[in-house]
C-alpha cells in the first residue's frame, strides 16, 4: 500500500519570507499524482497545487512551488511571500493512477508570524 | 469551478441513532466518491470509496455494517451511520472525481458528527 510522509508536524515561518514543508511517499506504481491541500480551520479542504508523475517539470501555481524528485519520492512544497493567510494545516496526498484512492500524510500546521 | 455540496455541516444525536450524511456533487457527475474521517489534529483516513450503481469498497478496519453507503447516482452519494455511539464523534469528508478528470478530487465542506 501507498504511503505518505510528512516529518514536520508544525513549521514556522516570518510573514513575507519562504518556507519548504517536506513530504515523501512510497509507491510501486508508475502512474499517479502527487497534491499538496490546505486545510484551514474552517476545514475545507483547499487544493493548492498538484503533480502528475510523467511530468517532469516542477509545477508551480503563483507564490508556490513543489520540487518533485520522483526517483528520491520526495514532494516539497515551498511557499514564498508568506502571507498571513497561509497559516493552516498542509496535508500531502497521493493518488494512485490505477484505483483512484488519495492517501493523505499526517499534515504540517504552519503558522505565519507577522 | 466544481463544487460539491455535504450536508449537515455539523449534527449531533443520541447514542444508539442512525444519522445520514448527504455529498452531492452540483454541477458536475461523479463517478467516484470517496469518504473520509478525521479526528481533532489528526489526517484524513480514507473509509470508503464507492462508485455509483456498485456496492461501496470499504478500507480494512472500517465496519460496513455500521458506515452504510449509498451511491445511487452520479451526483448523490450518502453515508448512513448506524446506531451511533460516542467513539463515532468525528468529522466526516467527503469528495467526488469528475468523469474525464479523475485525477481531481473535489471536497465536500465536511460534517461534524457529535454523539451524546
Amino acid at each position: 500500500a501507498q504511503t505518505v510522509t510528512q516529518s514536520q508536524p508544525e513549521m514556522s515561518v516570518q510573514e513575507a519570507e519562504t518556507v519548504t514543508l517536506s513530504c515523501t511517499y512510497d509507491t510501486s506504481e508508475s502512474d499517479y499524482y502527487l497534491f499538496w491541500y490546505k486545510q484551514p480551520p474552517s476545514r475545507q479542504m483547499i487544493l493548492v497545487i498538484r503533480q502528475e508523475a510523467y511530468k517532469q517539470q516542477n509545477a508551480t501555481e503563483n507564490r508556490f512551488s513543489v520540487n518533485f524528485q520522483k526517483a528520491a519520492k520526495s514532494f516539497s512544497l515551498k511557499i514564498s511571500d508568506s502571507q498571513l493567510g497561509d497559516a493552516a494545516m498542509y496535508f500531502c496526498a497521493y493518488r494512485s493512477g490505477n484505483n483512484n484512492d488519495m492517501r493523505f500524510g499526517a499534515g504540517t500546521r504552519l503558522t505565519v508570524k507577522p | 469551478g466544481a463544487v460539491v455540496s455535504q450536508h449537515p455541516s455539523w449534527v449531533i444525536c443520541k447514542s444508539g441513532t442512525s444519522v445520514k450524511i448527504e455529498c452531492r456533487s452540483l454541477d458536475f457527475q461523479a463517478t467516484t466518491m470517496f469518504w473520509y474521517r478525521q479526528f481533532p489534529k489528526q489526517s484524513l483516513m480514507l473509509m470508503a470509496t464507492s462508485n455509483e450503481g456498485s456496492k461501496a469498497t470499504y478500507e480494512q478496519g472500517v465496519e460496513k455494517d455500521k458506515f452504510l453507503i449509498n451511491h445511487a447516482s452520479l451526483t448523490l452519494s450518502t453515508l448512513t451511520v448506524t446506531s451511533a455511539h460516542p467513539e463515532d464523534s468525528s468529522f466526516y469528508i467527503c469528495s467526488a472525481s469528475r468523469q474525464g478528470a479523475v485525477e481531481k478530487l473535489f471536497f465536500g465542506s465536511g460534517t461534524q458528527l457529535s454523539v451524546l
